[in-house]
Formats: structure tokens, sequence, C-alpha cells
């Protein structure tokens, strides 16, 4: 089974729309991390939101937040006021365990195109 | 504050070579965890270091080989390349490990290019 699910292989938003990107996570290990990236055209993995699994409440960072349900294994990316630099592909991660192990799975990733 | 540095970030190589690549992480930063991306397969984790010491190994070839510094930074090697070792190798640090999950940062990446 997959361990990291990203159903939506590319999505068309209009700028400054709100949109959600979804993942899916499987792990039987009570303690974990989910990771969203963004990678733009040019290759660098650019960090955006960090969801423990043991937080109460839905990570945010600026225009990004997390939509953790954790009962549905779920970790859904919503993009808010999307801008014409959102445009690029967006990975979800999953990191299982807590001690020594910084292993990232991560989903086959989502392509974002934001249009004008 | 710097973040991570991969050199170099783009190579040409030949069939049967070898490679080395470059990882300085972000300072403080004591974890490096190597990635392969590719159309094909998509990110697959290599390997990961931790105070000189490999903690961690995906399903690689013995043919992929690293190691990490005492500062920290991190290379990693792979010999008599594939056409299929062709791929974008990208490097993550992390601050903290063993005190529950942390950020993970990556650098730029190096595109191999094996012809």
């Amino acid at each position: 089974a997959q361990k990291i699910t990203q159903t939506q292989p590319g999505m068309f938003v209009q700028e400054k729309e709100a949109v959600t990107l979804d993942c899916t996570y499987d792990t039987s290990d009570p303690s974990y991390g989910l990771f969203w990236y963004k990678q733009p055209s040019s290759g660098e993995m650019i960090f955006l939101i960090y969801q423990g699994s043991y937080d109460q409440q839905n990570a945010t960072e600026g225009r990004y937040s997390l939509n953790f349900q954790k009962a549905r294994k779920s970790a859904n990316l919503v993009i808010s006021a999307s801008q014409l630099g959102d445009s690029a592909m967006y990975f979800c991660a999953m990191r299982e365990g807590s001690f020594g192990n910084e292993k990232l799975t991560f989903g086959t990733g989502t392509r974002l195109t934001i249009i004008p | 504050k710097a973040g991570v540095t991969q050199t170099p970030r783009y190579l040409i190589k030949t069939r049967g070579q070898q490679v080395t690549l470059s990882c300085s992480p972000i300072s403080g930063h004591r974890s490096v965890s190597w990635y392969q991306q590719t159309p094909g397969q998509g990110l697959q984790f290599l390997f990961e270091y931790f105070s000189e010491t490999q903690r961690n190994k995906g399903n690689f070839p013995g043919r992929f080989s690293g190691r990490q510094f005492s500062n920290s930074r991190s290379e990693m090697n792979v010999s008599t390349l594939e056409l299929g070792d062709s791929a974008l190798y990208l490097c993550a640090s992390s601050l903290k490990t063993g005190e529950g999950n942390t950020e993970a940062f990556f650098g730029q990446g190096t595109r191999l290019t094996v012809v």
C-alpha cells in the first residue's frame, strides 16, 4: 500500500482563488510528521508547512494551512488567495517514528497551475 | 542564515565513471539525508547520516554510498554510473533528531546526466 497518496496529478486554479491539495497517508506508527513541499521548475524543494501527529491544532504558515484530519488520515494543504508564483509541483511527505528516523516518504505530487 | 548548499548544480558524466556530490547542511543541523528524484520513480530515499554515521539506508545498490564529516557536511558517491542514474539528487538537513519530528530543509539539488 502507498504510504502517501496524492490523487490530483494536476490542478488549474484561477488567480486569487483558494486551492486545496489532497493528501492521504497510511501508517500504524502513533508518532509521525507530515510535510508539504513546493518544487518550482528550478528543482529546489521549498519547505511550506509541517504538522506533527500529536499537534492539537492545524498548522498554518502565512497563506498556507494544513487541514489535518487524523481519523481520516488526511493532511490536505490549503493555499489561500493563490498567486501566479504558486505555480509549481507540490509534494506531501511523511516521516514515521520519533527517534532516529529522518527518512521522508513522498507522494507523487500535484502540479498546480495558477491561471491569470 | 545560509540554507542547504549542494554542489555542483549540474553534472554530465559518462557511463562507467564515478561521481561525488556534496551537501553542506544548515549551520547547526546534524542530520543529512539524500534523495533521488526521477520522472519514473519520483522521490526516493537514499540514505541518512547523523554524527558521521549512516543511520538509515534506502533500497539502492551498493554503487551508491555516502559519508558525513565532523562538520556535518556530507558527500554522496555513485560508482560505475549507469544511464538510469540520471536524476536530480537532493540533500535535506534537519536540526534535531531523537526529539520528535522536526522540519527538514532541502538544497537546490544536483542534476546529474549520464551519457
